[in-house]
């Protein structure tokens, strides 16, 4: 199956720093990705829609300025944690949906391992 | 609104079967998803349907009647492996998965 990556797995910060979170698509173009929080025993939470070339379309209280989604290329989609504060500290993961030929023909989204973010 | 129901919790016996129901009321519908997440974890892919009916899969089958907004996946032959949450999300007419809150399955030996 297509896999993704994800980058770093886990960091641990000072509050007021900013994190990068990188997502990759290693085996199929995905041009719409898809980034997620879970804190512990809570189900998924969708945080936005990374779309390729263009803005990404965040959910409802979701602050744009503090996660910054920046998806530049058809395997890359990044999600920064502007100025992080203890409350950001979550599970961070992100999907893509494998627009093209390499097996998602019903639109299966494909998850990354996951980013444990610990601001102290 | 939208919204998925399942169990918050279940516990089953090595060996046994257990089924984790899932009912759902959406805008829409593209498809019913299952995930396994293990602690820590991100999810991994089970099943897919988008067809009423029953999909096997090894020990693992899942089932799908649109006109009931229900699904149910079905773990046969229970292995301690098996402890895990167990996410159900649908696929909405924007192609937007709406997640299930997870059931989390405790087995016993």
């Amino acid at each position: 199956g297509a896999v993704v990556s994800q980058h770093p797995s886990r960091v641990i910060c000072k509050s007021g720093t900013s994190v990068k979170i990188e997502c990759r698509s290693l085996d199929f173009q995905a041009t719409t990705m898809f980034w997620y929080r879970q804190f512990p025993k809570k189900s998924l939470m969708l945080m936005a829609t990374s779309n390729e070339g263009s803005k990404a379309t965040y959910e409802q209280g979701v602050e744009k300025d503090k996660f910054l989604i920046n998806h530049a290329s058809l395997t890359l989609s990044t999600l920064t944690v502007t100025s992080a504060h203890p409350e950001d500290s979550s599970f961070y993961i992100c999907s893509a949906r494998d627009t093209g030929t390499s097996g998602g023909s019903y639109n299966e989204q494909f998850f990354g391992p996951g980013t444990r973010l610990t601001v102290l | 609104g939208q919204n998925i129901d399942q169990p918050t919790e279940m516990t089953a016996t090595e060996g046994a079967i257990v089924q984790i129901n899932c009912t759902y009321q959406t805008s829409g519908f593209n498809g019913l998803f299952w995930y396994q997440q293990h602690a820590g974890e991100a999810p991994t892919f089970l099943s897919y349907n988008v067809l009423d009916g029953l999909e096997e899969k090894g020990r693992f089958s899942s089932f799908l009647s649109r006109s009931k907004g229900y699904s149910y996946l079905l773990l046969k032959e229970l292995q301690m492996k098996d402890s895990a949450s167990y996410l159900c999300a649908v696929m909405d007419s924007n192609y937007q998965l709406i997640w299930g809150a997870g059931t989390k399955l405790i087995i016993k030996p």
